[in-house]
């Protein structure tokens, strides 16, 4: 089974400022990634698949990158409802898998 | 408008069983695969378990193999999660999300698009 590591796990930044995380797969993928935005108590919400297409309605400063192992999710310019939980998944071979999650903080 | 709605969550007694409901409404369902997701409290998310749109082919995370059981019944635009002996660890909220398709040089790429509010299972005596 494919697993995925995340990291950092946690994250604190400032409004305005430019934040990565990276996912990176136990074995290559492709680019068969998606990202998702959790805020608490709320379910998943999808950003990015494919590794670097954004889904519609996403704000243009989330981009994504990466291909094979190796994966990053971006956020340019971190607006205040940006802080929340993201999540990386696979999805080139089922089991399916997500990352443990980057909980973003404000600093 | 998309719309996934799962139901019943409740407390159950360690060994016990439960089935949980997603209904789907404002997508042609039968041409979609359904997800479970769970997580536990204050944890990040778990892969449960997937059904194609015309329920031919199902597939399980280890951790509930034997043991849940997804189905779909396309007239009803439903989808069942049927759990037999829970343990505490089966503690969570489940959500069931629709499995969209976007096709770049002709290859099919697969995310959750559409998520419902999730239902709260508890396993605890």
């Amino acid at each position: 089974d494919i697993q995925l590591t995340q990291s950092p796990s946690f994250l604190s930044a400032s409004l305005g400022d430019r934040v990565s995380i990276t996912c990176r797969a136990s074995q290559g993928i492709d680019n068969f990634l998606a990202w998702y935005q959790q805020k608490p108590g709320k379910a998943p919400r999808l950003l990015i698949y494919a590794a670097s297409t954004l889904q519609g309605g996403v704000p243009s400063r989330f981009s994504g990158s990466g291909s094979g192992t190796e994966f990053t999710l971006t956020i340019n310019s971190l607006q205040p409802e940006d802080f929340a939980t993201y999540y990386c998944q696979q999805l080139n071979t089922y089991p399916r898998a997500f990352g443990q999650g980057t909980k973003l903080e404000i600093k | 408008q998309v719309q996934l709605v799962e139901s019943g969550g409740g407390v159950v007694q360690p060994g016990g069983s439960l089935r949980l409901s997603c209904a789907a409404s404002g997508f042609t369902f039968n041409t979609y695969a359904i997800h479970w997701v769970r997580q536990a409290p204050g944890k990040g998310l778990e892969w449960v378990t997937a059904i194609w749109s015309d329920g031919n082919e199902k597939h399980y995370a280890e951790s509930v193999k034997d043991r849940f059981t997804i189905s779909r019944d396309n007239s009803k635009n439903m989808v069942y999660l049927q759990m037999k002996s829970l343990t505490v660890e089966d503690t969570a909220v489940y959500f069931c999300a629709r499995e969209g398709v976007d096709y770049q040089d002709g290859i099919g790429f697969y995310y959750e698009d559409y998520w419902g509010q999730g239902t709260l299972v508890i396993v605890s005596s």
